[in-house]
């Protein structure tokens, strides 16, 4: 198995514009989760999904962020405009449900924003 | 307002000794506690795990220790590897939840 795959690794932009970053979660796994990661604040949740449902999106900081799950294999966490305090390493991880399961880390994104 | 808190951001340790990393939580609702290690460039990687019905967990050279009363878990890591140098989340859960409050992590140093 692939693991967990986050596109792109690395992500300089500059203030002002329209960061999307991808994931693609295990195979099988019906939940799905996008955390955040800055040294003041260590992990943070954002949003999961399950089935592709939004469950719960309360740790998505202010209306520039948004995140989508079209189907089981995809989905994309979208800031605009993008500020240089959204800098931070961009974690997606999936698990399946219907329990206290072990999440699976993709690799990140690290975002840059100037 | 941290629910998971590790107060200690950095422990340094020489190698075959032990580790002890800390974490304290404040909400009485988690009922389970996970241990994820990080290494640089990489996303955490699950190591070990609690339920509040138990107070000690073992898998091979790492056991995490859980007091409820004090609303305190640690994990020991004996004796310590060079390998295990990482960044070490402590996670909690409550009532079923999916949804994992992660702490501000530990980086573990093993000299060798």
């Amino acid at each position: 198995d692939a693991g967990v795959i986050q596109s792109p690794r690395h992500e300089v932009t500059e203030m002002g514009q329209e960061v999307t970053l991808r994931c693609k979660p295990i195979s099988g796994h019906n939940s799905l989760f996008w955390y955040r990661q800055t040294m003041m604040r260590g992990l943070e949740l954002l949003i999961y999904f399950n089935n592709n449902v939004p469950i719960d999106d309360s740790g998505m900081p202010e209306d520039r962020f948004s995140a989508k799950m079209p189907n089981a294999s995809f989905s994309t966490l979208k800031i605009q405009p993008s500020e240089p305090r959204d800098s931070a390493v961009y974690f997606c991880a999936s698990s399946l449900s219907g329990g206290k399961e072990k999440l699976f880390f993709g690799s990140g994104t690290q975002l840059s924003v100037l | 307002d941290q629910q998971v808190k590790q107060n200690s951001p950095s422990l340094s340790v020489q190698e075959g000794r032990i580790s002890i990393l800390n974490c304290d939580y404040t909400n009485s609702m988690f009922d389970y506690f996970l241990w994820y290690k990080k290494y640089p460039a990489e996303g955490p990687t699950f190591l070990i795990s609690i339920s509040s019905i138990k107070d000690k967990n073992e898998d091979g050279r790492f056991t995490v220790f859980l007091n409820k009363s004090a609303k305190h878990l640690s994990l020991h890591i004996v004796p310590s590897q060079p390998g295990d140098s990482a960044v070490y989340f402590c996670a909690a859960s409550a009532g079923g939840s999916e949804k994992l409050v992660f702490g501000k992590g530990t980086k573990l140093t093993v000299n060798p």
